[in-house]
């Protein structure tokens, strides 16, 4: 089960970009690479999924370079409601994988 | 998307209750699913798989006896909490990957689970 290893907190203000990195320096050839986030009493929510390169969608980019062996995720103009605690993890995506949790991220937005 | 549905999101009981949460697939088959514990200011640590028509496989150090799951249909796993004590409680929230290629793994709301 490849590791992740993230910044225990980051600090940021509204409306600045947001990157955090993770690094998987044993991340296998099928593993992929998700990103969550999560609210206080909530369950891990879906942010963004990628292979390699750049993916991007409606809320975030995920940079990843060609080694694999990091990726950041990119949080374009934060807001107060972003603060939230991210977690980055590698896996395949067949349904009888178990994904194993970091630390994660603890992201604080200022005003 | 994907929706995975836990029930109840809160409990609170008294110590030696039995406590059954209840996770469902709402759009989607899973013939797999996780539950996970989360104590105040820690990560999620991942407690067993649940298989359908299959026993559970237990994470290392997680009682199978105390923690019973039952994986009786393609969208419905159980976890019950037997004889629970104070220790037990915690936050516990399950997951499923939705079917088709490259689906994510997506988490219910968790259940908030209080033993007096």
């Amino acid at each position: 089960l490849a590791k992740t290893t993230q910044p225990i907190s980051m600090d940021s203000y509204e409306g600045q970009e947001v990157n955090i990195t993770c690094s998987h320096n044993n991340i296998a050839t099928n593993d992929y690479i998700t990103w969550y986030q999560q609210f206080p009493s909530q369950g891990p929510r879906f942010i963004i999924q990628g292979y390699k390169t750049k993916v991007t969608n409606e809320v975030a980019s995920l940079f990843i370079p060609a080694d694999r062996k990091s990726s950041t995720l990119s949080l374009p103009r934060v807001s107060l409601s972003d603060t939230a605690v991210y977690y980055c993890l590698v896996g395949r995506m067949d349904s009888s994988y178990k994904l194993i949790f970091g630390s994660g991220t603890r992201l604080l937005v200022r005003p | 998307g994907a929706v995975v549905s836990q029930h109840p999101s809160r409990v609170i009981c008294k110590s030696g209750t039995s406590v059954k949460i209840e996770c469902r697939s709402l759009d989607f088959q899973a013939t797999t699913m996780f539950w996970y514990r989360q104590f105040p200011k820690q990560s999620l640590m991942l407690m067993a798989t649940s298989n359908e028509g299959s026993k559970a496989t237990y994470e290392q150090g997680v009682e199978k006896d105390k923690f019973l799951i039952n994986h009786a249909s393609l969208t419905l796993s159980t976890l019950t909490v037997t004889s629970a004590h104070p220790e037990d409680s915690s936050f516990y929230i399950c997951s499923a990957r939705g079917t088709g290629p490259d689906q994510p793994q997506h988490f219910g709301d968790g259940t908030r689970l209080s033993i007096l």
